[in-house]
């Protein structure tokens, strides 16, 4: 059974940082590309970053761009987002997902998400 | 960016209902689009792939239409357990892949 397990958020001050961490398992980790995704709260999905499989591809949200990191640890099947310089606008629900293997690359998997609270 | 514009925003709808969601992309995407369901306080649903494909195990009164820059996502026959928000998203741009804002389908 896929799983993904998301741990790290909690209360941080504006301007302040992160570590998310995503623990895979069920599935071989190195072989699939990973995804960022937050949902601020009431609001709808926004995707945040990708990397894939290897670490040699990777994308950011032009809202997160340079301040947010995302990484790999495929020997320790681990999936981490680095959050820096942290905004009111950042408070959100972060989920990890995974990319599926059809045409589109769906979402195909999705961790239970861990809270992020950005406020003074 | 490629924007995705859902409508409505929400509905209300009764148990047996069928159900029609629309999504419209800014520019063509081909069949490069997913639909989700996320119910409250739960992750995210995977639905359906390539704008009509249906995931494995979902109820086969989910079903999906469209190419180029519009979707839709029809319930043909509304069940209890249907309602919910549901999701669009591209997967053309690999720079972005932006989701809709979401569809709230409520009880009547």
């Amino acid at each position: 059974e896929v799983q993904l397990v998301e741990s790290g958020g909690g209360l941080v001050q504006p301007g302040g940082s992160l570590r998310l961490s995503c623990a895979a398992s069920g599935f071989t980790f190195r072989s699939f590309s990973m995804n960022w995704v937050r949902q601020a709260p009431g609001k709808g999905l926004e995707w945040v970053s990708y990397i894939s499989s290897s670490s040699s591809t990777i994308y950011y949200a032009d809202s997160v761009k340079g301040r947010f990191t995302i990484s790999r640890d495929n020997a320790k099947n681990s999936l981490y987002l680095q959050m820096n310089s942290l905004r009111d606008e950042d408070t959100a629900v972060y989920y990890c997902a995974r990319t599926g293997t059809g045409v589109t690359v769906p979402l195909d998997y999705w961790g239970q998400g861990t809270l992020v609270t950005v406020s003074s | 960016d490629i924007q995705m514009t859902q409508s409505p925003s929400s509905l209300s709808a009764s148990v047996g209902d069928r159900v029609t969601i629309t999504c419209r992309a800014s520019q063509s995407i081909s069949i490069y689009l997913n639909w989700y369901q996320q119910k409250p306080g739960k992750a995210p649903k995977f639905l359906i792939y390539a704008a009509s494909s249906l995931q494995s195990g979902v109820p086969s009164r989910f079903s999906g239409s469209g190419s180029g820059t519009d979707f839709t996502l029809t319930i043909s026959s509304l069940q209890p357990e249907d309602f919910a928000t549901y999701y669009c998203q591209q997967s053309y741009s690999t720079l972005g892949r932006t989701f809709g804002q979401g569809t709230k389908v409520e009880i009547k």
